[in-house]
């Protein structure tokens, strides 16, 4: 069965510091990858995704995330983290043959000025 | 219009009452999708229409009734709820497997 792991609960950074959030995963085959971010009270916005190709995907607000078949990992990087940044982020992985989507349990980012 | 539509945005009601929650996207998306979450938890799945019909129901209460009118809306339609029904459902959307989904911004239930 697929499974995804976040393992930080709560991440608290600087301002212009980098980032870096863990994701493993779990599945026998390659998955279709996800980092999603949810600010207090709101939906869910897609901040990037990996499905085949360059290991190395770009997305959105500045963010990248690396796929290592390796170490089935995921992880999303930031070079500079602007206080806007602060939110839930969640890692979230799928399949060719289902439409369900699992998510990790989240990871919460503080940011200080 | 890349949006998923939510509405209403809050509400409360009575563990009597009957109330609906819509949800409309016009992306020409094939799938569509409820999730519950509850305070600092990720979503949980609870259904997914896939071209109008119902393919995934993750043993969902009856208490909770989804409706899929056309493929740019969905209902979930909510009876007899209780007080642990209370949170946050999202409504999400996806082209295909792959492509991830596009979330709308939720509604906030409070069950009372």
């Amino acid at each position: 069965a697929q499974s995804v792991t976040q393992p930080d609960i709560h991440i608290t950074v600087s301002e212009g510091a980098s980032l870096e959030l863990r994701c493993n995963y779990s599945y026998g085959a390659t998955p279709y990858l996800f980092w999603y971010v949810q600010s207090p009270g709101q939906g869910l916005q897609l901040l990037l995704k990996y499905f085949s190709g360059d290991t190395l995907v770009q997305g959105i607000k500045g963010f990248e995330a690396e796929f290592k078949r390796s170490q089935s990992s995921f992880n999303l990087r930031k070079p500079s983290v602007h206080w806007s940044d602060a939110a839930e982020y969640f890692c979230a992985v799928g399949t060719y043959n289902t439409d369900k989507l699992i998510f990790g349990t989240g990871t919460r980012l503080q940011v200080f000025p | 219009d890349t949006e998923v539509t939510q509405t209403p945005k809050h509400l409360v009601m009575g563990m009597t009452n009957k109330k609906s929650l819509k949800c409309e996207q016009h992306m020409g998306h094939r799938a569509m999708y409820w999730y519950k979450q509850k305070a600092k938890k990720p979503p949980e799945l609870m259904f997914v229409y896939s071209y109008e019909k119902l393919s995934i129901n993750e043993s969902v209460p009856s208490r909770f009734s989804p409706e899929c009118p056309n493929s740019s809306l969905l209902n979930l339609h909510l009876h007899a709820l209780q007080p642990e029904d209370s949170a946050l459902y999202l409504c999400a959307s996806s082209q295909a497997r792959g492509y991830g989904y596009t979330f709308g911004s939720g509604t906030r239930l409070t069950v009372v």
